[in-house]
């Protein structure tokens, strides 16, 4: 059981170049989330979805978009990197919402951008 | 500004000590939960409180919640090298669907 994966682990990107951070989840769990986290912060929520074809936006939005075309899948992308985005991303499922569930994290992708 | 606000910001023990540390945050919650990350790893599932409970407890984890005082803590026991990581809470908030973070407690357990 892989649990969250997160592609790639790490990456540089220069300014205005666009990339996908990929996430699967092998764990038939509804929602699925997109965090970034900045050097000494917490998470801050970027996206969610709390099932295929229904997306939300979180605290941080602008910058990235997603999709949830199927329920294993939640890709980030960015649409124009710029150094403001430099972070490392966890993606993060659960069972579900609203019924008391833990989430479980992928090992996170370090992004630089230069 | 984050949900959870956690307190102290850092804490150095020597291994054998207890650790606490403290969650506040500002809106009605479904559950509050706890959370380890080791230095450049993924986040962990330590413990959950639903909004019903007071106190829970999992092997050397004591977790506390009050509702009217919007606060959590957390309590280490006969802490361990290993445990040193930091330390998240995280809210369900009780409007909308999100998972929302604090900014931590880094806690150095010493040998």
């Amino acid at each position: 059981n892989a649990g969250v994966t997160q592609t790639p682990k790490f990456q540089v990107l220069k300014t205005g170049q666009s990339m996908t951070l990929q996430c699967a989840q092998d764990m038939n769990h509804e929602y699925m989330s997109w965090y970034r986290q900045d050097p000494g912060m917490g998470l801050r929520l970027i996206h969610y979805s709390v099932g295929a074809g229904i997306t939300d936006q979180g605290e941080v939005p602008n910058g990235y978009n997603v999709s949830r075309s199927t329920t294993e899948d939640f890709p980030l992308r960015l649409l124009s990197a710029a150094p403001s985005q430099t972070s490392v991303y966890f993606c993060a499922s659960s069972y579900s919402w609203g019924m008391n569930t833990e989430a479980f994290f992928g090992q996170g992708t370090r992004l630089t951008v230069v | 500004s984050q949900q959870g606000e956690e307190d102290p910001q850092a804490l150095s023990i020597q291994e054998g000590e207890n650790a606490t540390m403290n969650c506040s945050y500002k809106t009605s919650i479904n559950n509050l939960q706890w959370y380890r990350q080791n230095s450049g790893r993924g986040l962990v599932h330590l413990i959950l409180i639903r909004s019903n409970e007071r106190e829970k407890h999992s092997g050397r984890l004591r977790v506390t919640l009050d509702t009217s005082k919007k606060s959590s803590s957390l309590l280490i026991t006969a802490s361990r090298a290993a445990d040193t990581a930091s330390y998240f809470c995280a809210t369900d908030q009780a409007a909308g669907n999100k998972l929302t973070f604090g900014g931590g407690t880094r806690v150095l357990v010493k040998p």
